[in-house]
């Protein structure tokens, strides 16, 4: 069964508007690890955040924000004030008690100028 | 500051042939990682490594699929007899060894059979 769901695969903003994407995971462990990745048109995958099970702080970073809520399993980033920049390919990964990451099907972010 | 460095960057062969990735982790990273990832989905783990032993190979390693880490340095990923089903960017990834730290990615090898 897939452990990792991004529901949206492609969303569509104008620049500056703020967007959500999505993810919910499957898991019966409670020690796991979130994370976001970003993959430009160039194809490389850039790390955007990690998170454990035990912490559902959320965190800011710049126009990056990313909401935690062990409650529905879910794991969502926002872009506000959306750019040019940021039009990407977007993927959710976890990690058990492996090594491995488990991606999510992507969802990929078209911002238009 | 080095990252993940992985030769070729594009590979086109003939079904049937065999051919060979190369993956540099970052120097100080004893954790390697390669993935798969065909178009419009997510990367797919293939294998793992610490230092120079092979850890975990996932199902999709078929027979044809060997990787090797011989001095814990560079890792290489060889795929004999290529099959059309082959095609696919594959990424390879190196995190450090303590704690539960982050993989980060190299550029991939996109290979494409004939």
């Amino acid at each position: 069964a897939q452990k990792v769901t991004q529901a949206q695969t492609e969303i569509s903003v104008v620049e500056k508007e703020d967007v959500t994407l999505d993810c919910v995971y499957e898991t019966r462990d409670t020690t796991y690890y979130l994370f976001w990745y970003k993959q430009p048109p160039s194809g490389e995958l850039v790390f955007l955040i990690r998170r454990n099970s035990f912490d559902e702080q959320n965190e800011i970073s710049g126009r990056y924000s990313w909401n935690f809520q062990k409650s529905t399993s879910s794991f969502n980033f926002t872009i506000t004030a959306s750019q040019v920049v940021d039009s990407a390919v977007y993927f959710c990964a976890f990690r058990e008690a492996g090594n491995m990451l488990t991606f999510g099907g992507g969802t990929r972010l078209m911002v238009k100028p | 500051d080095t990252g993940v460095s992985q030769d070729p960057r594009h590979k086109i062969t003939k079904r049937g042939q065999n051919v060979t990735f190369r993956c540099d982790p970052i120097s100080e990273h004893n954790r390697l990682y390669w993935y798969r990832q065909t178009l419009g989905q997510g990367p797919e783990f293939l294998t793992y490594f610490q230092n120079e032993a092979q850890l975990e190979k996932s199902r999709l390693l078929s027979d044809r699929f060997s990787a090797e880490r011989p001095k814990g340095s560079f890792s290489t990923l060889e795929i004999q007899r290529t099959e059309q089903g082959d095609s696919a960017m594959y990424l390879c990834a190196s995190s450090l060894r303590q704690g539960i730290n982050e993989q980060f990615f190299g550029p991939g090898t996109r290979l494409t059979v004939l």
